[in-house]
């Protein structure tokens, strides 16, 4: 069963802490993102990377970087963490042909305190 | 930048019942997607329609575009109590070096057994 894997389901981290997520998948797609869901606001681009060291920013990559250093994992770091980023947090890939859907991960609920 | 609008927002039925969700979107595009969301968890793609495609069935799901109009359905036939969720659609851009989707807010689905 192919899959897209991020490392923590849920994660508390305190305000002015460096954060990583990582998001691994197995199924040899060039693309990736990392998207957060806020309710009222739906899904919102915030980086996303077409191969390895190549990454753009999407709609709200402010306070975010990404490192994609291998195909297959893509992380996101928060620089330093604050409250307005407590957010339900989503990793997704995809082939290269853009007539596929994504898959997605379970996400990661960051709560910053 | 929001592009998809779900309607409505939420949506309450009967075990059995259809289940007709809309979306608009505001510029050209060259798919577009539905995915589902079970609470708390990551999304699931149910099916993509290409631009010069009108209708495409999938088992009980069944997704209409018209590009003219800018606006997509989808219905889910014989609901069951398993289909509560939130949907969500999703355009399809080709822009750059990759394929990006930008998401709607979703209608949130509930199916009373």
């Amino acid at each position: 069963d192919v899959k897209v894997t991020q490392s923590s389901r849920y994660l508390v981290k305190r305000t002015g802490e460096k954060v990583f997520l990582e998001c691994v998948q197995d199924m040899d797609h060039e693309n990736m993102f990392w998207y957060r869901q806020d309710p009222g606001l739906g899904l919102r681009l915030i980086y996303f990377s077409y191969d390895v060291k190549m990454k753009e920013k999407g709609d709200i990559p402010e306070g975010y970087s990404v490192s994609r250093e291998k195909k297959e994992r893509f992380s996101l770091i928060l620089e330093s963490a604050s409250t307005n980023q407590t957010s339900m947090y989503l990793c997704a890939s995809s082939p290269l042909n853009g007539n596929y859907g994504y898959t997605f991960g379970s996400g990661t609920r960051l709560t910053v305190v | 930048s929001q592009q998809g609008e779900e309607d409505p927002q939420a949506l309450s039925i009967q075990e059995g019942e259809n289940a007709t969700m809309n979306c608009s979107y505001k510029t050209s595009i060259n798919n577009l997607q539905w995915y589902r969301q079970n609470s708390g968890r990551g999304l699931v793609h149910l099916i993509l329609i290409r631009s010069n495609e009108r209708e495409k069935h999938s088992g009980r799901l069944r997704v209409t575009l018209d590009t003219s109009k800018k606006s997509s359905s989808l219905l889910i036939t014989a609901s069951r109590a398993a289909d509560t969720a939130s949907y969500f659609c999703a355009t399809g851009k080709y822009g750059g070096a990759t394929n990006k989707l930008i998401f709607g807010t979703g209608t949130l689905l509930a199916v009373q057994p």
